[in-house]
């Protein structure tokens, strides 16, 4: 299966501890995404490479969360000092740039739970 | 900017009656619109998208959706319910240029046997 894939599937931390979650996207696609889901809402943008760079971040990217591309293939979000509230499914999805829409493919998501 | 409301938060319906879900959206261009299916603990994965061709689309699982401008709507639809439908749906909207998805708050979609 080539589809995109997310790890950890799941991440149990601390308040205040930092976490990292790692995205690989289907191989040929150049542009990558991160949502973020909270119980019983819809998927909110975070942020979007393309290739290497990143060209949009949300509001809801507070300076606590980073998030890289380095080589324009995987790509790393992390969140230090972790609190309740960012507890959510971290959704990564990646596309092809060939026409004039934009078809996403998702991830299976890492849930991640603040204590 | 664009915006999508998703009619419903919860669905119920008994095994072979047709399913409805109901999605308006808002965008001052034309949009491009798309239906996701997640199941428990997993990604999303694609329904159907209307990119501005036909106005009927069809999808995967026997899942159609028809764009009307006039109503700003895109509503889910299939003809008979299956036990494996029970998920949660979540409508989407993006536009030409656009680079994000903007989803609504989800239908969780019961089938009773």
């Amino acid at each position: 299966d080539t589809g995109v894939s997310q790890d950890p599937r799941h991440k149990i931390t601390k308040r205040g501890q930092n976490v990292t979650f790692r995205c690989d996207p289907i191989s040929e696609h150049n542009r990558l995404y991160w949502y973020r889901q909270t119980l019983g809402q819809g998927p909110e943008f975070l942020t979007y490479f393309q290739n290497e760079a990143q060209l949009e971040k949300s509001r809801l990217l507070s300076d606590r969360f980073s998030a890289e591309r380095p080589k324009g293939s995987f790509s790393t979000l992390e969140i230090q000092r972790t609190e309740q509230g960012d507890s959510a499914m971290y959704l990564c999805a990646s596309s092809l740039v060939e026409g004039p829409y934009n078809e996403q493919f998702f991830g299976p998501g890492t849930r991640l739970t603040v204590l | 900017a664009q915006s999508v409301t998703q009619l419903g938060s919860h669905v119920s319906v008994s095994e072979g009656a047709l399913v409805l879900l109901r999605c308006n959206y808002s965008s001052s261009v034309p949009p491009y619109l798309f239906w996701y299916v997640q199941y428990p603990n997993q990604g999303l994965q694609l329904l159907l998208k209307y990119t501005s061709a036909a106005t009927l689309v069809k999808g995967i699982n026997g899942f159609e959706a028809e764009f009307k401008k006039s109503e700003t709507s895109f509503h889910l639809t299939k003809p008979s319910a299956h036990m494996s439908d029970a998920a949660e749906y979540f409508c989407a909207v993006s536009t030409r240029g656009a680079q994000k998805l903007v989803f609504g708050q989800g239908t969780r979609l019961t089938i009773n046997p």
